[in-house]
């Protein structure tokens, strides 16, 4: 089984600064066949579900806005908030679908400083 | 549009059993996989199995192995998640969820049905 492993578990930003979230998986999430990272990110907010932000390690979702940013390749994976805002405090989960059991990372909670 | 509506609140004792429901409307249900996730109070996320309505083709997460049954009926648009009977540590929301493959991304989820088991 996949494990992911998420850091840090909290992160303080100033308003407008970066925030950056690390992921790691115990194997390759990269299948070659279909040139693709199996691995996505999702925002979690109190009382809502998750919502897909990132797909496939990079591909921004429809509406996403511009300043969430996927990147990495293979075992690890950054995901990037280019100018925070208040609205981005949230939980966010890193989950990889290259196979069953699928799996999540920890978590990492997002808040302003 | 694709919603995925799930069955209400539940309070339940511990030896009790349950099933909660997860209806999709919006898109052909019958061919894409539910997942279901379970979150514990102010827990991270995790991933208990996922069933094809199509086929009923059904896997299952190692933790979630006979301690739950998960199923669906392609007839009325519904996917189930059931227990035998409930233990104290089962308390948790449940989250019901759509991919397009088994290996894909989950793109809508259910609300969540909260469920609290204790004596």
């Amino acid at each position: 089984d996949i494990v992911m492993t998420q850091s840090p578990d909290s992160l303080a930003v100033s308003l407008g600064e970066r925030a950056a979230i690390n992921c790691k998986s115990s194997q390759s999430l990269f299948y070659s066949s279909y040139n693709k990272n199996y691995l996505d990110w999702y925002q979690q907010k109190p009382g809502q579900p998750p919502k897909l932000l990132i797909s496939w390690a990079s591909t921004r979702e429809s509406g996403v806005p511009d300043r969430f940013s996927g990147s990495g390749s293979g075992t690890d994976f950054t995901l990037t908030i280019s100018s925070l805002q208040t609205e981005d405090v949230a939980v966010y989960y890193c989950q990889q679908h290259f196979s069953t059991p699928l799996s999540f990372g920890g978590g990492t909670k997002v808040e302003i400083k | 549009e694709v919603q995925l509506v799930q069955s209400g609140a539940e309070v339940k004792k511990p030896g009790e059993s349950l099933k909660i429901s997860c209806q999709g409307s919006g898109y052909d249900f019958s061919a894409y996989w539910i997942t279901w996730v379970r979150q514990m109070p102010g827990k991270g996320l995790d991933w208990m199995g996922i069933v094809y309505p199509g086929d009923s083709d059904t896997r299952y997460s190692p933790s979630s192995q006979g301690q739950v049954t998960i199923s669906a009926d392609k007839s009325i648009n519904t996917a189930y998640l059931q227990w035998n009977s409930l233990e104290a540590s089962d308390s948790g929301i449940y989250f019901c969820a759509r991919q397009v493959g088994r290996t894909s991304p989950i793109d809508y989820w259910g609300q969540g049905t909260p469920v609290t088991v204790s004596s």
